[in-house]
């Protein structure tokens, strides 16, 4: 157990929905990475955030964006879903600044869009 | 960030070291090298990472060379449940860390 949750586990929706990805980070860790994992495909980096504040984005489409609340907790909000966006969608964290960078990742949420 | 090079594949026999290598010519002074492993679909797990000195933790060793161009994660005593993808990434501490495709290491009996 990586102390990072993440909900749903599952989720199946239609195509032209939004849906929102939560994520809480382990004790502690101020920040939090998004990823995306097609079928087969690598890990795909989206956004990082750092105490509330975005950090870095990565392959991120404008369909879809991201928080980082004062409880440190991210959502990740994907909107006019196509089918293509299914995939799993991993959330990491780490306690930031000043640390040797290892992610700590939670088992992900799976999309389905149909 | 640099760009890492591994092999798409890989075998190792049960009980055998398993050598997985990757080369990153390009990566600059302040650059750690940190490998992480994927079993089928679940999140990556954490393996090890160094920045000029060889490492060894519970899991694995990491060889890097003089030169830091490439670097070799060490499984000693391969088992079945290590059948996964590794993926080694070169980054900045704190920077967003980027996978590339890694390499399948497949554990046979």
């Amino acid at each position: 157990d990586s102390g990072v949750t993440q909900t749903p586990k599952h989720l199946i929706t239609a195509t032209g929905q939004r849906v929102t990805l939560r994520c809480s980070p382990r004790s502690g860790d101020l920040s939090v990475y998004w990823y995306q994992q097609s079928l087969d495909q690598g890990l795909q980096f989206l956004i990082q955030y750092y105490n509330g504040e975005e950090r870095a984005k990565g392959n991120i489409l404008e369909r879809f964006s991201a928080q980082q609340f004062p409880d440190l907790h991210s959502e990740l909000n994907l909107s006019s879903l196509e089918l293509g966006d299914s995939a799993l969608y991993f959330c990491a964290s780490n306690l930031g600044a000043a640390n040797t960078g290892e992610l700590f990742f939670g088992e992900g949420s799976r999309l389905t869009v149909l | 960030d640099a760009k890492t090079t591994q092999p798409p594949s890989m075998d190792c026999a049960e009980g055998r070291a398993a050598n997985l290598p990757c080369n990153h010519s390009t990566i600059s002074g302040n650059e750690y090298v940190y490998w992480y492993r994927q079993i089928h679909s679940q999140g990556p797990q954490y393996i090890i990472h160094g920045l000029k000195n060889n490492e060894t933790n519970e899991m694995a060793s990491l060889i890097i060379t003089e030169d830091r161009k490439s670097s070799t994660l060490i499984l000693p005593h391969a088992t079945l449940r290590d059948t996964a993808v590794y993926y080694c990434i070169v980054r900045v501490t704190n920077n967003d860390m980027r996978f590339g495709a890694g390499t399948r290491l497949t554990v046979k009996p």
